[in-house]
């Protein structure tokens, strides 16, 4: 059973900083279901990136996805006061089932 | 643009049958390729997907889940549903629903979620 490692738990981070968060794959996964969300309270989890790099419609460019095989990384380049959420990434190396990781928070310093 | 909203029983006695819809809107439930998804969240576990279901009944499970979920779809009603038998505390959970597109690597949009307690 493939597990989805995301790193730091919690980032501590100023408004303007740059946020690298972390989903590291006990097994290689194909980057096509590779895709991160961002959840803040109270509120179901919004798609941000999809197959490990694109961004979905409507997100801003300051949100970057990069990885394969089972590293991948989101950058958030120069944070903004909405950005400060949880953020979780999710893939399938045994497709059709899916496998989410841990979240990182990125909360105000 | 589809839209999802989650309705159901919000406390569900333990060994007892929860009972989930999610209503589409905005589009139809048979468009190509629709996989129409359920996940749950809770402290203990995360996120966790439950499973999904095509309009035609082809469906698949979380393992872990697979011997108590069932997912259909109402095609008269835009609706989908889960039933989740025999649960017990540890399946309190935020519940939500979401589209799949059959093939591509995420789930969008979701509905709001609804928060369900198993107790007696």
């Amino acid at each position: 059973e493939i597990v989805l490692t995301q790193s730091p738990g919690t980032l501590s981070l100023s408004p303007g900083e740059s946020a690298t968060l972390s989903c590291r794959a006990s097994q290689y996964g194909d980057k096509k279901y590779l895709a991160w969300y961002q959840q803040k309270p109270g509120q179901a989890p919004r798609l941000l990136i999809y197959g490990a790099s694109n961004r979905a419609a409507g997100i801003p460019d300051r949100f970057s996805g990069s990885g394969s095989g089972t590293d991948f990384t989101l950058t958030i380049s120069g944070l903004e006061p909405e950005d400060f959420a949880v953020y979780y990434c999710h893939l399938s190396t045994d497709y059709p089932t899916w496998t989410f990781g841990q979240g990182t928070k990125v909360e105000m310093k | 643009q589809v839209q999802l909203q989650e309705s159901g029983p919000r406390l569900v006695k333990p060994s007892q049958t929860l009972s989930l819809t999610c209503t589409v809107s905005g589009g139809s439930i048979t468009t190509a390729g629709s996989y129409w998804t359920w996940f749950r969240q809770s402290p203990e576990k995360g996120l966790e997907w439950i499973g999904y279901s095509h309009y035609t009944g082809r469906a698949f499970y979380n393992a872990a889940l697979r011997s108590r979920a069932a997912i259909s779809v109402d095609t008269s009603y835009n609706q989908f549903s889960l039933e989740l038998t025999s649960v017990t505390a540890a399946d309190t959970a935020v519940y939500y629903c979401a589209k799949y597109i059959e093939g591509l690597g995420w789930f969008d949009p979701w509905g709001q979620g609804t928060l369900v307690t198993v107790s007696s």
